[in-house]
């Protein structure tokens, strides 16, 4: 079973505030590594896909990173508002086959 | 553009009695997945198929039971139910190769009694 973990379980920030989230995945035989954006009563839809170390992407003021080396990939938040309050999922997929593996999220909170 | 699609939204079920879970797709991909999700225990795969007449086991297959005849439609069967799996079912779908994201039907809230 693969150990995709996901750090902090959940979070609390002030409107405006910029907030960021970890992923750590396997080092070895990476392929891609997701990030999801699920909001209460949704369906998981997706933000990013990455697969080359060193990756960084970015959509509006939400970004990631990635290190395939040493197993870990960044979400970052700038100024976050309540409308980004939602779990964030992030899903590693191996090279060898065609799982996606989720870690539990990150829930955010944003306060007005 | 309907995506991915679950049937039914939301059902109650007695211990012992069996259902299927619906899902079709109308994007052409080949990957379709099928998770649950328990609190706090973020998604976990029951089964994935990579196309048509292919499946396997995922993380947590026991109790379940899929088929993929076709490329569009990927259904999940519970023979005889059990509380254990009271859960929100989700499928999936995706094209192969790296960069393809995956896509995620509405999910199916079961709650067995």
């Amino acid at each position: 079973i693969l150990n995709v973990e996901q750090s902090p379980q959940s979070l609390h920030v002030q409107e405006g505030d910029s907030t960021n989230f970890t992923c750590s995945f396997p080092s070895s035989n990476f392929y891609a590594l997701h990030w999801y954006r699920w909001e209460t009563a949704k369906s998981p839809e997706a933000l990013f896909v990455m697969t080359l170390n060193g990756d960084e992407k970015k959509k509006g003021r939400i970004s990631a990173t990635l290190n395939t080396k040493e197993g870990y990939s960044y979400l970052y938040i700038k100024g976050s508002q309540p409308e980004d309050s939602a779990t964030y999922l992030c899903a590693f997929r191996g090279g060898s086959n065609y799982k996606l593996t989720f870690g539990k999220g990150t829930l955010l909170t944003v306060n007005p | 553009n309907a995506g991915v699609t679950q049937t039914p939204k939301f059902r109650i079920l007695k211990i012992g009695q069996s259902m299927t879970l619906q899902c079709t797709q109308d994007m052409n991909h080949n990957y379709m997945y099928w998770y649950r999700q328990d609190p706090g225990m973020g998604l976990k795969l029951i089964y994935y198929s990579v196309g048509a007449g292919i499946t396997d086991k995922g993380e947590v297959p026991n109790g379940y039971n899929v088929s993929r005849s076709t490329t569009e439609d990927f259904p999940l069967r519970l023979e005889l139910a059990a509380p254990s799996q009271t859960s929100v079912y989700f499928c999936a779908s995706s094209y192969p190769g790296e960069n393809t994201e995956a896509f995620f039907g509405q999910g199916t809230r079961l709650t067995v009694v």
